[in-house]
C-alpha cells in the first residue's frame, strides 16, 4: 500500500478564496482524521470519520471549514472563504483502530496571501 | 482544563547518551496516551499507545511508560537518526484528543 495519499503537497491562495484538501487513507483503514499543525499551536485534531461518518468535529475552527467523506477511499477538507490564520500544514491520518496507530500523509502546506 | 506539557522543548544528546523526555497532563479520564516521532517535511509516525498507570511498552531504543501524571519516552544509547521532533498526546473519556507541542531531539554523532 502507498500509504495515506494528500494533495496537493503545497498550496498558495489569495485570502477570500476558496480551498480544498484532499486524502485517500490507506485500504481496509475505516477511521480517518484531519489535523493541523502550526508553531504557535502545535498539533490540532480538527475532526474525524469512522465508517464515513463524522464522529467528533469539535475541533472545527469555524463554519469555514467543512469535511465529507463520500466513500471510505476519499476525504475532502474544504476552508471557504480562506484566511491568512489558516497558513498551516494540514495533515490527513487513517487507522483501523482508532487513533491508535494511525498514520499519517505527507501533509498539505497552505499558504493564504 | 485538560493540557498536556511536554518538556523539555530542545534536548541535544551525544551518540550513546541516554536521557528521558517528559509529557506531563491533565485530562478527564484518561483513555489513552500516544507517542508519535516526527520527522522535518513529514507526518508523525506512531510509536506507542499506553492505557494505564504502570504500563510500559518498548520499541529497539525507546521506551515508554505512562503514570496518573505524566509519560515519560527513555532513549537508550540513543544514534543520530533518532534525531526528530517527539509528540506526546492524550485522548480523554470525552475522546477529544489533546497534543503537546513536542520536544525537539538532536543527537550528535
Amino acid at each position: 500500500d502507498a500509504g495515506v495519499i494528500q494533495s496537493p503537497r503545497h498550496e498558495v491562495t489569495e485570502m477570500g478564496q476558496e480551498v480544498t484538501l484532499r486524502c485517500k487513507p490507506i485500504s481496509g483503514h475505516d477511521y480517518l482524521f484531519w489535523y493541523r499543525q502550526t508553531m504557535m499551536r502545535g498539533l490540532e485534531l480538527l475532526i474525524y470519520f469512522n465508517n464515513n461518518v463524522p464522529i467528533d468535529d469539535s475541533g472545527m475552527p469555524e463554519d469555514r471549514f467543512s469535511a465529507k467523506m463520500p466513500n471510505a477511499s476519499f476525504s475532502t477538507l474544504k476552508i471557504q472563504p480562506s484566511e491568512p490564520r489558516d497558513s498551516a500544514v494540514y495533515f490527513c491520518a487513517s487507522s483501523a483502530r482508532g487513533n491508535t496507530e494511525a498514520f499519517f500523509g505527507q501533509g498539505t502546506r497552505l499558504t493564504v496571501v | 482544563e485538560d493540557q498536556v506539557t511536554q518538556s523539555p522543548e530542545a534536548l541535544r544528546l551525544q551518540e550513546g547518551e541516554s536521557s528521558s523526555l517528559n509529557c506531563s497532563y491533565t485530562v478527564s479520564g484518561l483513555r489513552g496516551l500516544f507517542w508519535y516521532r516526527q520527522d522535518p517535511g513529514k507526518g508523525p509516525e506512531f510509536l506507542f499507545t499506553l492505557y494505564s498507570a504502570g504500563e510500559e511498552k518498548e520499541k529497539e531504543r525507546l521506551k515508554a511508560t505512562l503514570t496518573k501524571k505524566e509519560s515519560f519516552l527513555h532513549i537508550t544509547a540513543p544514534k543520530p537518526e533518532d534525531s526528530a521532533t517527539y509528540l506526546c498526546a492524550v485522548q480523554a473519556a470525552s475522546n477529544q484528543f489533546y497534543f503537546g507541542t513536542g520536544t525537539s531531539l538532536t543527537v550528535i554523532p
